[in-house]
């Protein structure tokens, strides 16, 4: 069965555009997790998405980050005016439930460079 | 503190070796405990899940002590396909399906 798929898989953007990342999540799984890696350090928390909501947004790092579930399956996370601390992995995982003891399988990520 | 603390690394171990990673966790209220492993430029999966009692899983025995807040995974009889980084993962006990995730210690197993 197909896995999490996020679009695009590179993305080149210049300082202070805007982007839209796409997260297509395993069907029938209701939560969904947005993080961000950079280089030599683990995932960091930035949203996770219980059905259409989001459950903890505590991690987005300012008002420009945005990500919206609308249907409850596919998810867009979008970044304001971007900057070059914007550069990154943007991994996107989805579970079958929200209790966090089900697996999380991730997606191969969105890698995003601002210039 | 960091939520989730993981040994730095890097291990540099031969075939057939032994090697044990820590992981400490700063919320007690924590219920769920997780290994992930990420290779080079791809996405983390699942390794195995932490249970109280311990468990193993053919060469990966994975332990949680609760009393310390630690975490911790032994290989044995390491193989080159294990090189890998390895993520301790710890779900927040505030906001449950949050997954925090360790900075990650890489290790390479040689021949």
């Amino acid at each position: 069965g197909a896995g999490v798929s996020q679009t695009p898989s590179n993305k080149v953007t210049e300082k202070g555009k805007y982007v839209e990342l796409r997260c297509d999540p395993i069907s029938g799984h209701t939560a969904l997790y947005w993080y961000r890696q950079s280089l030599g350090q683990g995932p960091e928390f930035l949203i996770y998405f219980q059905g259409t909501g989001a459950a903890d947004d505590s991690g987005l790092p300012n008002d420009r980050f945005f990500a919206v579930r609308p249907e409850g399956s596919v998810s867009t996370l979008k970044i304001q005016r971007t900057e070059r601390g914007d550069s990154a992995v943007y991994l996107c995982a989805s579970s079958l439930g929200w209790g966090g003891g089900t697996e999380a399988f991730f997606g191969q990520g969105t890698r995003l460079t601002v210039v | 503190r960091k939520e989730v603390e993981q040994d730095p690394g890097p291990f540099n171990v031969p075939e057939g070796a032994t090697v044990a990673f820590n992981c400490t966790y700063s919320n007690s209220a924590s219920q769920s405990f997780f290994w992930y492993r990420q290779d080079c430029r791809k996405e983390p999966k699942l390794l195995m899940s932490v249970y109280s009692s311990g468990n193993e899983d053919g060469r990966f025995t994975a332990q949680l002590n609760r009393a310390s807040q630690y975490i911790s995974l032994l290989i044995r009889d390491s193989k080159l396909s294990d090189s890998a980084t390895y993520l301790c993962v710890v779900n927040s006990g505030t906001s449950y399906g949050k997954l925090t995730f360790g900075q990650g210690t890489i290790l390479t197993v040689h021949p």
